[in-house]
């Protein structure tokens, strides 16, 4: 069965602070697809990545990194320079591959960034 | 582009009652997905439309949830009758055609609160 867990319920950091927020996944397929999704106080999630199996370069986007080790099934996003507007839930997210939209997700991590 | 129109945002009824969601995909979007997020938790796949066809209902509890997407463009989820456990948000998400592993986007959810 594929599972997707994320250790950290809340997180709590300082405007300016650099943050990683931890993702361990299950799966016994070989190719699968990794996903990072925001959730704001608004509601909707909002997709920040898309990662499939066989590529496990890092990542950078902005303040925002990701690093992908299949050695230990993780998939770890770091903010740097940690912003009051990335106050959210965010959401890590695992897809089979071709299951289209299953996604299957995290608890999720509660960012708090004070100013 | 619009995004993923979802109503109502809130709705309060009492266990054993009947209540209806509805959700306008993003135009030209072929599938729908409808999530349930009980608080504290992931969202979690209930069912997902291909144009006006089920692709996935294997986590929908047809006892008392259904779902429909005439014509392949809106789609109403109803819950009857409702119980304790069905208070979550219900969130709808669409994606162009079937791929691999879609990107989906969300509407902001309709919060379900069963007393």
């Amino acid at each position: 069965a594929q599972k997707v867990t994320q250790a950290q319920t809340e997180i709590s950091v300082v405007e300016k602070e650099d943050v990683t927020l931890d993702c361990v996944y299950e799966t016994r397929d070989t190719t699968y697809y990794l996903f990072w999704y925001k959730q704001p106080p608004s509601g909707e999630l909002v997709f920040l990545i898309r990662r499939n199996s066989f590529d496990e370069q890092n990542e950078i986007s902005g303040r925002y990194s990701w690093n992908f080790q299949k050695s230990t099934s993780s998939f770890n996003f770091t903010i740097t320079a940690s912003q009051v507007v990335d106050s959210a839930v965010y959401f890590c997210a695992l897809i089979l591959y071709n299951q289209g939209g299953k996604l299957i997700f995290g608890q999720g991590t509660e960012l708090s960034v004070k100013p | 582009e619009a995004g993923v129109a979802q109503s109502p945002r809130y709705k309060i009824i009492e266990k054993r009652q009947s209540v209806a969601f509805w959700c306008n995909p993003i135009s030209g979007h072929a599938t729908l997905y409808w999530y349930q997020q009980i608080l504290g938790q992931g969202p979690k796949l209930l069912i997902q439309f291909q144009n006006n066809g089920v692709v996935d209902d294997s986590q929908l509890p047809k006892d008392r949830f259904s779902a429909e997407r005439l014509k392949g463009v809106d789609s109403t989820l109803k819950i009857q009758p409702a119980k304790l456990e069905d208070s979550a948000v219900y969130l709808c998400a669409s994606s162009p055609l079937q791929g691999v592993a879609n990107v989906l986007t969300f509407g902001a959810g309709s919060r379900l609160t069963v007393l």
